[in-house]
């Protein structure tokens, strides 16, 4: 069970656009900024968004990240094939331990 | 760029002590947080515990009694021991550069880990 909760899977057709729910506490989220992951199938894990809105250099414009509250959503549009992947939110809980959502398996139909 | 490299025994003994090293290269280790995080197969991300360059560290309550971490700066190095290990402790191990700082205008702490090690499988199994 992890302290920040995500869909198990999302899905949507080529070209659409599909977003990610990532849902904690004012322990975590609420007081802290968010950062998302993007994990190829067979890969290591790879920073798309950090601070809650910010790309990283290299990663395209086509994904998107917010916070309201004490939850955070990935957006990803235009998706394209090479977007299937397991995408993971994060941030530091009140202890300062880092705490992982469980994770959002996306499908591009 | 920064790369890490993850080193250590792909198998280890149930009640034994799994040792993991991870290599810094094209940067120096200094001055950052590094830290260690686990997936066991088919399973998500758990984040095991950081330390920074003067050694200081924090880890994973829930691991935390189990857990030493360590720095080598003249070997550009930072280690993992996780002692008493069971099946449960099978997982893929990565090692990440952590940007981490508290934002003085919102009071809250920032964070994110990269790059990332490609990853090394340990299995715990007699």
């Amino acid at each position: 069970q992890s302290v920040l909760t995500q869909p198990p899977s999302v899905s949507a057709a080529p070209g659409q656009k599909v977003t990610i729910s990532c849902s904690g506490s004012s322990s975590n989220i609420g007081n802290n900024y968010v950062s998302w992951y993007q994990q190829l199938p067979g890969t290591a894990p790879k920073l798309l968004i950090y601070e809650n809105n910010k790309r990283p250099s290299g990663i395209p414009d086509r994904f998107s990240g917010s916070k309201s509250g004490t939850s955070a959503t990935l957006g990803i549009t235009g998706l394209q094939t090479g977007d299937e992947a397991d995408y993971y939110c994060g941030t530091w809980d009140s202890s300062l331990s880092w705490v992982f959502g469980g994770g959002t398996k996306l499908t591009v139909l | 760029q920064v790369q890490l490299q993850e080193s250590g025994p792909g198998l280890v003994k149930p009640s034994e002590t799994l040792s993991l090293t991870c290599t810094v290269s094209g940067g120096s280790i200094s001055s950052y947080y590094w830290s260690w995080i686990r997936q066991p197969a088919g399973k998500g991300l758990e984040w095991i515990g950081r330390i920074y360059t003067s050694g200081s560290t924090n880890y994973n309550p829930s691991l935390k009694s189990r857990v030493t971490m360590s720095v080598d700066t003249s070997k550009n190095q930072f280690s993992l021991k996780l002692s008493s290990v069971t099946a449960a402790d099978t997982a893929v191990y990565y090692c990440a550069r952590v940007r981490s700082y508290y934002d003085i205008l919102t009071g809250y702490y920032t964070g994110w880990f990269d790059p990332w090690g490609q990853g090394t499988l340990v299995t715990v199994s007699s």
